[in-house]
C-alpha cells in the first residue's frame, strides 16, 4: 500500500538553485526517510527523521517533518549537476507484533541543468 | 566493503521457466527485503525477512517465493515467471526494523517474454 506521495513528480532547475521536494502521507509514522536513486541504480539512504523531530540537516540537505500536517520536505541547497536523480520518501510505520513496514512513494525526478 | 550484492544483474527469460535471483549481504544484518520497481508505481515490497527462517509477505507477494536459510542470503524465486513480472528488482538489508536505514543492492533487471 502506497503511503508517501512526493510532489512534484518532476523538477527541473539550474545549477546553484535550491530544490525543494515534498512528501505527504496518511497514517502515523515512526520515522520518515529520504533516499536518492541515480538512473536505474540502487537507492541510497540520505536522511532519517524520527516522528518526534522537526528538522534535520546533513551537508546541503535539510529535511523538515510536520506530523500535524503529515508532510515532510527535502531541501537541497546550491544544487549541482551531480544531484540529478530521483528522490523518494519512505515512511516507517508500526504494523503490529513488533513489526514495522517501510513504504516508498513514487519519487520526484530532479534534473539540475549545468 | 559493506555491500548488498545481487545476481544476475540482467536476465531475459521465457514464461514459465523457473528462476532465482540471489541476494547476499556482508553486514550481518538481520532484516532483508525484496522490492520491485515499476514506472509510475514506485517501489513495492514483495517479501521481507526479520531473521533466519522468518519471512513474511509484503505488498505484492503473488508469484514469488523466498527463503532465508542463512543470515547473509535471501534469494527470490519465481517458480513460473509471467510477463507481468518484468520489472527492476532490488534487494535491501538493514540491522533491524524501525529506526534503521536500508542498504540497497544494485538491482536486477528482469524481462519475461
Amino acid at each position: 500500500s502506497q503511503q508517501g506521495e512526493e510532489d512534484p513528480q518532476a523538477l527541473s532547475i539550474q545549477e546553484g538553485e535550491n530544490a525543494t521536494m515534498n512528501c505527504s502521507y496518511k497514517t502515523s509514522i515512526n520515522n520518515l526517510q529520504w533516499y536518492r536513486q541515480n538512473s536505474g541504480r540502487g537507492l541510497v539512504h540520505l536522511i532519517l527523521i524520527r516522528s518526534n523531530e522537526r528538522e534535520k540537516h546533513s551537508g546541503r540537505l535539510r529535511v523538515t517533518l510536520d506530523t500535524s500536517k503529515k508532510s515532510s520536505s527535502l531541501l537541497i541547497t546550491a544544487s549541482r549537476a551531480a544531484d540529478t536523480a530521483s528522490y523518494f520518501c519512505a515512511t516507517d510505520t508500526y504494523s503490529g507484533a513488533g513489526s514495522y513496514q517501510l513504504t516508498f512513494g513514487k519519487g520526484t525526478k530532479l534534473s539540475v541543468i549545468p | 566493503e559493506a555491500q548488498v550484492t545481487q545476481n544476475p544483474r540482467y536476465l531475459i527469460t521465457v514464461t514459465g521457466k523457473k528462476l532465482t535471483v540471489t541476494c547476499s549481504q556482508n553486514m550481518n544484518h538481520e532484516y532483508m527485503s525484496w522490492y520491485r520497481q515499476d514506472p509510475g508505481l514506485g517501489l513495492r515490497q514483495i517479501y521481507y525477512s526479520m531473521n533466519v527462517e522468518v519471512t513474511d509477505k509484503g505488498d505484492v507477494p503473488e508469484g514469488y517465493k523466498v527463503s532465508r536459510k542463512e543470515k547473509r542470503n535471501f534469494p527470490l524465486i519465481l517458480e513460473s515467471p509471467s510477463p507481468n513480472q518484468t520489472s527492476l528488482y532490488f534487494c535491501a538489508s538493514s540491522p533491524g526494523q524501525g529506526d534503521y536505514e536500508q542498504y540497497f543492492g544494485p538491482g536486477t533487471r528482469l524481462t519475461v517474454t
